[in-house]
């Protein structure tokens, strides 16, 4: 069964440092989602990207956090100087188009830690 | 949106049959109702979908009632793998692409 990848599975940063997270969408998915669930708390939507734009993003999505599909199958979020409160988990999703219902499946989730 | 409210938590014994039901007074008529299911440390993953009556597949059943201002995940012999937070969605999915709300949803705890 296909399946969304994300690396790495934990990342340690300091604050004020870049990262990037990295995710591999399932294959014929067109849409693809960033989450976020600090931990004890909800899953929080960070924005959803499509046809190599933005389709929506929420508040959390400041000018710090950037997406990008470099390649025919990566999706990246990267958060520019990252900040003790971006300490959370970050989950990749992707839908496939023209379904009769939108289902998203996510991946296992990277860990950030920020210092 | 609509709102759901769900239980915060609930325990089972091993074997039985669960139901959790979801409250969605306000859903309106494009909504769909769709269940999630999160293990700790991992991504949540789809369970079922439903726009009304009875969905049943190889993991769950899902029932909806006539006025769909509520539905009921129902989980048949439950195992200890089955502890997790399970969450219920209700939203216009036949919209790719929107954002997915999910709430706190109920914690299950299998007990042996």
């Amino acid at each position: 069964e296909p399946e969304v990848t994300q690396t790495p599975s934990h990342q340690v940063t300091q604050m004020g440092q870049e990262v990037i997270l990295r995710c591999v969408p399932i294959s014929n998915h067109l849409y693809f989602y960033w989450y976020r669930q600090i931990l004890g708390q909800k899953v929080e939507f960070l924005v959803s990207f499509y046809n190599n734009e933005i389709s929506e993003k929420s508040e959390i999505f400041d000018d710090q956090f950037s997406v990008e599909r470099p390649d025919g199958s990566n999706f990246t979020l990267k958060i520019r100087s990252t900040k003790l409160e971006d300490s959370a988990m970050y989950f990749c999703a992707s839908s496939e188009p023209l379904a009769v219902t939108d289902t998203q499946y996510f991946g296992p989730g990277t860990r950030l830690t920020v210092l | 949106l609509a709102k759901t409210t769900q239980p915060i938590s609930m325990d089972s014994y091993e074997g039985q049959e669960v139901n959790i039901t979801c409250s969605h007074n306000n859903i309106a008529t494009n909504d769909y109702i769709t269940w999630y299911q999160q293990f700790p440390s991992q991504g949540p993953r789809f369970i079922i979908q439903g726009y009304k009556t009875k969905v049943t597949n190889e993991v769950a059943s899902l029932f909806i009632p006539a006025d769909r201002k509520s539905s009921t995940l129902s989980l048949p012999r439950v195992s200890l793998s089955d502890t997790a937070v399970y969450y219920c969605l209700v939203g216009d999915f036949t919209n790719t692409g929107n954002q997915f709300y999910f709430g706190t949803g109920t914690s299950l705890t299998v007990i042996p």
